[in-house]
């Protein structure tokens, strides 16, 4: 398997254009996850999906962010309009079901955003 | 989930053993301790997960008392390419939640 693939792995965009980034999990993984990370604020948990379902969005910060995921197969995050303060590191991970304790997440390489 | 507090940075040299403790006064009792480690633009990467007492896999070793209210992570003989962020993560099933970490500067 080819790990979680996530794109782009960059991003420049101009202040009030929409976002997307996307995030293909690694097959027979069960939960994917969404986090931002800065140097201010470190790694955030933005939003977690379990069976397709978003489990907990209490980390996505404002209204301007929204994510799916229509299938087992496909997650994308999108912030709309943007503003240079989302301009951060985005990451994607997926796990499988174990038998107890965090299973081992797998993270995509990460999409970095810079909103200008 | 419980809260996690461990070292902002520590320094080393190539070849010593290198111990990262992390404090978790409120873990539960279905709790387990888990660490990543971080490179510069690159994703986290699970190390070791453990319950209670010790857990070795070829990374690296993982040291719980028998309170389970802190967690030593033990890095033997460490290399410059293990520079990184190391994190300490605690909880059940569910959203991982990582806290500050600890900045590890391994020097020739």
């Amino acid at each position: 398997d080819a790990g979680v693939i996530q794109s782009p792995r960059h991003e420049v965009t101009e202040m009030g254009q929409e976002v997307t980034l996307r995030c293909k999990p690694i097959s027979g993984h069960n939960s994917l996850f969404w986090y931002r990370q800065t140097m201010m604020r470190g790694l955030e948990l933005l939003i977690y999906f379990n069976n397709n379902v978003p489990i907990d969005d209490s980390g996505m910060p404002e209204d301007r962010f929204s994510a799916k995921m229509p299938n087992a197969s496909f997650s994308t995050l999108k912030i709309q309009p943007s503003e240079p303060r989302d301009s951060a590191v985005y990451f994607c991970a997926s796990s499988f079901p174990g038998t107890g304790g965090f299973t081992e997440a797998f993270f995509g390489q990460g999409t970095r955003l810079t909103v200008v | 989930l419980a809260k996690t507090t461990q070292p902002i940075s520590m320094d080393s040299y190539e070849g010593q053993e290198v111990n990262i403790t992390c404090s978790h006064n409120n873990i539960a009792t279905n709790d387990y301790i888990t660490w990543y480690q971080q490179f510069p633009s690159q994703g986290p990467r699970f190390i070791i997960q453990g319950y209670k007492t010790k857990v070795t896999n070829e990374v690296a070793s993982l040291f719980i008392p028998a309170d389970r209210k802190s967690s030593t992570l033990s890095l033997p003989r460490v290399s410059l390419s293990d520079t990184a962020v190391y994190y300490c993560l605690v909880g059940a099933e569910g959203k991982l939640i990582f806290g500050q970490g600890t900045e590890l500067s391994v020097k020739p």
